[in-house]
């Protein structure tokens, strides 16, 4: 069975300064993807970044970056010049296929607060 | 454009009435997702559409549940006779592309259901 774990249920960052949030993942599966989603207390999950399993590069989208380390099954995501607006709940999910679709199974979610 | 939109944003239930949730994908978008996500969790998959195909219903959690796209837009997660342990928020996503492989998903900010 797939499995995401993200060990960390609370983080904090001094504003400007960087952040590393984990994520684990197990899978027999070859081919799978690797999501991050942030939820704000609104609580809509929006999209901050994707990597697919057979990507050789880390993924980067603006101030979000993945270290994806396949040998170790962690995919980080790191927040460069954390933003009072990055507090949020942040979920790790992965995707697993299944007859022709790819079904995502999320982490318990970490709660990154940023202050001043 | 408009996103993904969700009725109602609240709902509160006796125990034993059946609920409908309505969910309003992006237009054009394939793929359509129901969560459910308990408090201080990340969302559980529940079912997945295809157009109006419904291609996998594993992580509903008893018969009570029943979701539908008739036309391949809309959907609707019906449950019946609810029970206290239904109480979560229900988020539905909707993605351009098949299944969650790659394709960012697009989240609907969730109806909350409480069961008394």
């Amino acid at each position: 069975a797939q499995k995401i774990t993200q060990t960390q249920p609370g983080m904090f960052v001094q504003e400007k300064e960087a952040v590393t949030l984990d994520c684990t993942y197990d899978t027999s599966d070859q081919s799978y993807g690797l999501f991050w989603y942030k939820q704000p207390s609104s609580g809509e999950m929006i999209f901050l970044i994707y990597q697919g399993s057979y990507d050789e590069q880390n993924a980067t989208e603006g101030r979000y970056s993945l270290n994806f380390q396949k040998a170790r099954k962690s995919a980080n995501l790191v927040i460069s010049a954390s933003q009072l607006g990055d507090s949020a709940m942040y979920f790790c999910a992965m995707t697993r296929p299944n007859r022709g679709s790819y079904i995502p199974t999320f982490g318990r979610g970490t709660s990154l607060i940023v202050h001043p | 454009g408009a996103g993904v939109s969700q009725s109602p944003r609240y709902k509160v239930a006796k125990r034993g009435q059946d609920v409908a949730l309505r969910c309003d994908p992006i237009s054009g978008h394939v793929s359509l997702f129901w969560y459910q996500q308990a408090l201080g969790q990340g969302p559980e998959f529940l079912t997945y559409f295809q157009n109006e195909a419904q291609l996998d219903k594993s992580g509903l959690p008893s018969d009570r549940f029943f979701a539908e796209r008739p036309e391949g837009s809309v959907s609707t997660l019906k449950i019946q006779r609810t029970q206290q342990e239904d109480s979560a928020v229900y988020l539905c996503a909707s993605s351009l592309g098949l299944g969650g492989g790659q394709s960012e998903q697009f989240f609907g900010p969730g109806t909350r259901l409480t069961v008394l």
